[in-house]
């Protein structure tokens, strides 16, 4: 049974800062790593997709890297600012539609 | 504007009542799911629907029912037998046939706390 776990589960750090947010999961046989912006009490919103064959996606100050083979993804975010506080979920896809998503990891930027 | 709309916001629940949480998408997308969500944890798969007129169970079906009569609508019904209800509850829809690529959209939820 796959299973996702994100580290750490609350991260708080300055403006301007750049961070990297952890993903690691139990089963290498995935089709896509996703990750996810869930603001509170709102719905997710994606943020990058890298499918299976693909090492990292960019989006803006967003860079996802993805190694299949240990079960591990990072979620790097340059610049930090206030507006990207929220809650970041990261999601792998094995061989169906079903997505197993992990806990999460509560980031919060200080101005 | 294109997008996934949950209603309603919020819901109250009385015991041995069932009620029904709606989600309509006008992105034209095959497949549709529920998931809960509680506090500090992930997202928990219910039931998801590849095409009209089919739906499977997820990791947590019991005490839920679904259906699927329509490509654009997927209403979750929570039973009297589901007996812990509270939580955020999010549905999602995607477009099917490319495993790789294939990003789930989600609306802005529903809100159930039991009365």
């Amino acid at each position: 049974k796959q299973e996702v776990t994100q580290i750490p589960a609350a991260l708080s750090v300055p403006e301007g800062e750049n961070l990297v947010l952890n993903c690691s999961f139990t089963d290498s046989a995935i089709y896509n790593l996703q990750w996810f912006r869930q603001d509170p009490g709102k719905g997710l919103t994606s943020l990058l997709l890298i499918q299976s064959s693909q090492r990292e996606q960019t989006s803006g100050r967003l860079n996802a890297s993805l190694d299949k083979s240990s079960g591990r993804s990072t979620l790097y975010i340059a610049a930090s600012q206030p507006g990207d506080s929220a809650t970041y979920l990261c999601a792998v896809q094995g061989g169906s539609e079903k997505l197993v998503f992990g806990k999460g990891t509560k980031l919060t930027v200080n101005p | 504007d294109g997008g996934i709309t949950q209603s309603p916001k919020y819901l109250f629940r009385k015991e041995g009542q069932n009620v029904t949480l709606s989600c309509e998408q006008n992105l034209n997308h095959d497949a549709m799911y529920w998931y809960r969500q509680d506090p500090g944890q992930g997202l928990r798969l219910i039931y998801y629907s590849q095409i009209v007129n089919d739906f499977q169970k997820g990791d947590i079906a019991e005490g839920y029912s679904v259906s699927r009569e329509k490509k654009e609508s997927f209403p979750l019904t929570v039973t009297s037998a589901q007996k812990n209800p509270t939580a955020f509850y999010l549905c999602a829809s995607s477009i099917t046939g490319t495993l790789a690529k294939n990003i789930q959209y989600f609306g802005a939820g529903t809100r159930l706390s039991v009365l």
